[in-house]
């Protein structure tokens, strides 16, 4: 079974440029997560998705990063325009949240993630 | 905001020694989960404990609940060199908005030398 598949792997762009990075969850799974690590702040919730629905994105930095969710199967994230700080490894993670409601103990799926770099 | 503090964030030990990594917290989860990250991956899920004071076991990794759900522990017993690398523990939400949404701790490399 295919798991959670970001695109591209790597991206590397110039600041002011806008980047967008591409995540498609695991067939059935209706919760997507978007994460940013880095060193010095560890992962940190971006944004999450409930069936296409972005539940909370208290956790983007700012105006310049969007994220959408056009259906159960592609999200993007989009940074525009780009900065050096937002240099980064961003993770796409998908989940099914009826799963186990009552605990809220989904396990979040991981994808291999996208290595940012603005120069 | 809820956060969940880990320590060490980092631990290089020789192989066949012993470690435990911590995981608190002031808030109370509904459940505790265990990642562990590997260089150019993603987290992949160790286990979710979700039960105060509960102990899993993992082959040679004990993980522990605490009592009051705001605290666990990862203990490695005897570790090898495929231990390397960042461990993360994450707190679940049961009900409300948060439903879903785990908060991750800073991480933890671990460095196991032959």
């Amino acid at each position: 079974d295919a798991g959670v598949i970001q695109s591209p792997r790597h991206e590397v762009t110039e600041m002011g440029q806008e980047v967008t990075l591409r995540c498609k969850p695991i067939s059935g799974h209706n919760s997507l997560f978007w994460y940013r690590q880095t060193m010095m702040r560890g992962l940190e919730l971006l944004i999450y998705f409930n069936n296409n629905v972005p539940i909370d994105d208290s956790g983007m930095p700012e105006d310049r990063f969007s994220a959408k969710m056009p259906n159960a199967s592609f999200s993007t994230l989009k940074i525009q325009p780009s900065e050096p700080r937002d240099s980064a490894v961003y993770f796409c993670a998908s989940s099914s949240i009826y799963s186990r409601r009552d605990r809220g103990t989904d396990t979040q799926y991981f994808g291999p993630g996208t290595r940012l770099t603005v120069l | 905001t809820q956060l969940l503090e880990q320590s060490p964030q980092f631990l290089s030990i020789q192989e066949g020694e012993n470690l435990t990594v911590y995981c608190n917290s002031s808030s109370v989860f509904s459940s505790l989960q265990w990642y562990r990250q590997e260089p150019g991956e993603g987290p992949v899920l160790l286990v979710t404990v979700v039960t105060g004071g509960e102990v899993k076991k993992l082959k040679r990794l004990t993980f522990q609940f605490g009592d009051a759900r705001k605290d666990s522990s990862l203990h490695i017993t005897a570790a090898q060199t495929g231990d390397t690398g960042l461990y993360l523990c994450a707190g679940g939400y049961a009900g409300g908005t948060s439903y879903g949404k785990l908060t991750f701790g800073q991480g933890t490399i671990l460095t196991v030398h032959p």
